[in-house]
């Protein structure tokens, strides 16, 4: 069973470029969510989805930070223009209900320059 | 406001002996708590989980014992293992907003 697969592993650019990172979901997950794990806030909840509507974004540090899902096989963070501080490495889940076990991609790590 | 929070940022075991993770929560609304277990370059991997209605859950080497009039949880590993070293987060939820809410982790390192 292929997992929750996000790409790019890693990305690094410069300051002011939009970044666009990628998840693909496990099949048959309702629930999707974006997490931004650093030391000094840990792993933070940014926005989920429930069957590709958003449902909480409360978590998203600012305008800069948008959420996509188009469709169920697949949502999109972006960050547009991209800043230093945005350095993390962002996670990625799925789960099948709101309560269940989530499933965590491997991440990716993102370094602003 | 750290809802969850792992006061030991790091703990070290001999292998076969018990390790016991800790987590303490603020909200007595929690439904639910997990734990999450994290290699490096790898996303968290979800080990084991209690409802609040329970004490203890078992599974294997791994047993979470929940106390919610201290709210506290703990889980046990017992023995450690080698490939136990990790770095563990408690999670917990409220099924009313559906949102996770994570610990900032314990650094767990099992000593040949």
């Amino acid at each position: 069973d292929a997992g929750v697969i996000q790409s790019p592993r890693h990305e690094v650019t410069e300051m002011g470029q939009e970044v666009t990172l990628r998840c693909k979901p496990i099949s048959g997950h309702d629930y999707l969510f974006w997490y931004r794990q650093t030391m000094m806030r840990g792993l933070e909840l940014l926005i989920y989805f429930n069957n590709n509507v958003p449902i909480d974004d409360s978590g998203m540090p600012e305008d800069r930070f948008s959420a996509k899902m188009p469709n169920a096989s697949f949502s999109t963070l972006k960050i547009q223009p991209s800043e230093p501080r945005d350095s993390a490495v962002y996670f990625c889940a799925s789960s099948a209900t709101s309560a269940g076990p989530q499933h965590f991609g491997d991440g990716t790590r993102l370094s602003i320059l | 406001d750290q809802q969850v929070k792992q006061n030991s940022p790091s703990l070290s075991v001999q292998e076969g002996r018990i390790s016991i993770l800790n987590c303490d929560y603020t909200n007595s609304m929690f439904d639910y708590f997990l734990w999450y277990k994290k290699y490096p370059a790898e996303g968290p991997t979800f080990l084991i989980s209690i409802s609040s209605i329970k004490d203890k859950n078992e599974d294997g080497r791994f047993t979470v014992f929940l106390n919610k009039s201290a709210k506290h949880l703990s889980l046990h590993i017992v023995p450690s293992q080698p490939g136990d070293s990790a770095v563990y987060f408690c999670a917990a939820i409220n099924f009313g907003n559906e949102k996770l809410t994570f610990g900032t982790g314990t650094r767990l390192t099992i000593i040949p």
